[in-house]
């Protein structure tokens, strides 16, 4: 595609339910990360795929949290049993390689009631 | 491992001058400057790498100091359409692994 693609847009979910995130990245793009921002602060780290190497997963905040990447495609980032500190925007990027710019997708405008 | 930004923020009539800063504690293999205006996607302005290659755009300058591990974003004669949050992010100099980690951002706002 022309640009990384994230769904939903937004998400509305209660207290305790599970929540899948998609990324579609651009094709050819080996690098893909998952970033979370909330409101009014800064983009924090959540996850890293590069090519088929093992992610590194040093920035999910818990067991609750996880994410996959089939091959150099589509990555899930899922958050089981939701809490309300969860809310936030769910922000997918690509890019080429290391060391070249990230492509960043709208991202997932996620609210936990 | 994220990178400190300074100022936190900075307001600026048009045409005047700013500078945002970026340091890091770890040795570090290149630096990225991003843009977030309101509701929107972070968007791509400046890469540097180690050894002193940068690739991005032509109206935006930034240096990198790699002895010191600090990079700054400089931006002159502001126009009003340079509003917004300024991320750096820095990948580190590390064999097996280089994830792109984000300072805080500076609020960078313009006025007429």
């Amino acid at each position: 595609g022309a640009g990384v693609s994230q769904s939903p847009s937004n998400k509305v979910t209660e207290k305790g339910k599970d929540v899948e995130l998609r990324c579609d990245p651009i094709s050819g793009h080996t690098a893909l990360y998952w970033y979370r921002q909330r409101l009014g602060q800064g983009l924090e780290f959540l996850i890293y795929f590069q090519g088929n190497s093992a992610p590194d997963k040093s920035g999910l905040p818990s067991d609750r949290f996880s994410a996959e990447r089939t091959g150099e495609s589509v990555s899930t980032l899922t958050i089981q049993r939701t809490q309300q500190e969860d809310s936030a925007v769910y922000l997918c990027a690509s890019g080429r390689d290391r060391g070249e710019k990230l492509f960043f997708g709208s991202g997932t405008q996620l609210s936990v009631l | 491992q994220q990178p400190v930004q300074s100022p936190q923020a900075v307001i600026l009539r048009e045409g005047e001058d700013a500078v945002i800063n970026c340091s890091s504690s770890k040795a570090l293999y290149s630096v990225h400057w991003y843009r977030q205006k309101h509701g929107e996607a972070p968007v791509f302005l400046m890469i540097l790498l180690k050894g002193g290659e940068q690739k991005g755009h032509e109206k935006i300058s930034a240096s990198f100091n790699e002895k010191k591990q600090q990079s700054s974003l400089y931006l002159t004669a502001s126009q009003l359409s340079y509003s917004g949050t300024y991320f750096c992010g820095t990948e580190i100099d590390w064999e097996y692994g280089n994830k792109l980690v984000f300072g805080a951002g500076t609020i960078l706002r313009v006025k007429s």
